[in-house]
């Protein structure tokens, strides 16, 4: 049962334009949301969080959106840039009962950012 | 500050054979996690610490067990491995497990083949 969802495995776009990695959920108990990038070789680094009670967070170049009625969050990166190729993980945690305090992560998706 | 810190970096195994592998933290964090991360799967929780003291069992905890020595340091033992514990293994740590708190910080990871 994959609560968290990457449907896209790979997303290739071409520098300065607007890179959008999405995540569906299905647990509705979820009340916090993280993105994470990977380099090859490395572990995985913090990106950007948001909280249920909000609907956007921005850092940067980095946005992450939540729809609570959707179960939809999307991790918009403007503009792309080469050093952003890696695999990025969304996660989420605050699943209730035995899942208090765990992350769970998506699949994945591999961004490709083209000069 | 060094972070998270994992020993080894790479290890070849036989089935059969036993192992530990070493986590070390120095942010002074409450809680630390074994992952592992095996191709299309994202990240799986082994085994997780709220707190020093505390361990338990995350989503993959079969044929592991783990110790939390000290606030800095919690391992993953592999008592008799087989060729499906093939994966890369990352150790976690934050301040807390909810929320805000429960941001991850992760070590480079250790590449595990089991032959």
């Amino acid at each position: 049962d994959q609560q968290v969802k990457q449907n896209s495995p790979s997303l290739s776009v071409q520098e300065g334009r607007i890179s959008i990695l999405n995540c569906d959920y299905t647990n509705s108990m979820f009340d916090y949301f993280l993105w994470y990038k990977k380099y090859p070789a490395e572990g995985p680094t913090f990106l950007i969080s948001i909280s249920s009670i909000k609907d956007k967070n921005e850092d940067g170049r980095f946005t992450v959106f939540l729809n609570k009625s959707a179960k939809h969050l999307s991790l918009h990166i403007v503009p792309s840039q080469p050093g952003d190729s890696a695999v990025y993980f969304c996660a989420a945690s605050g699943g209730g009962g035995t899942s208090y305090g765990k992350l769970t992560f998506g699949q994945g998706t591999i961004l490709t950012v083209h000069p | 500050n060094a972070g998270v810190t994992q020993t080894p970096k790479f290890q070849v195994l036989k089935t059969g054979q036993s192992m530990t592998l070493q986590c070390a933290q120095d942010m002074n964090h409450n809680s630390m996690y074994w992952y592992r991360q095996d191709p299309g799967m994202g990240l799986r929780l082994i085994y997780y610490s709220a707190s020093e003291g505390t361990t338990d069992k995350g989503e993959v905890p079969n044929g592991y067990n783990v110790s939390r020595l000290n606030k800095r340091e919690f391992s993953l033992r592999l008592e008799s491995a087989a060729p499906s514990q093939t994966s890369v293994y990352f150790c976690a740590s934050s301040v807390g497990l909810a929320g805000g708190w429960g941001e991850q910080f992760f070590g480079p990871g250790t590449r595990l083949t089991v032959l």
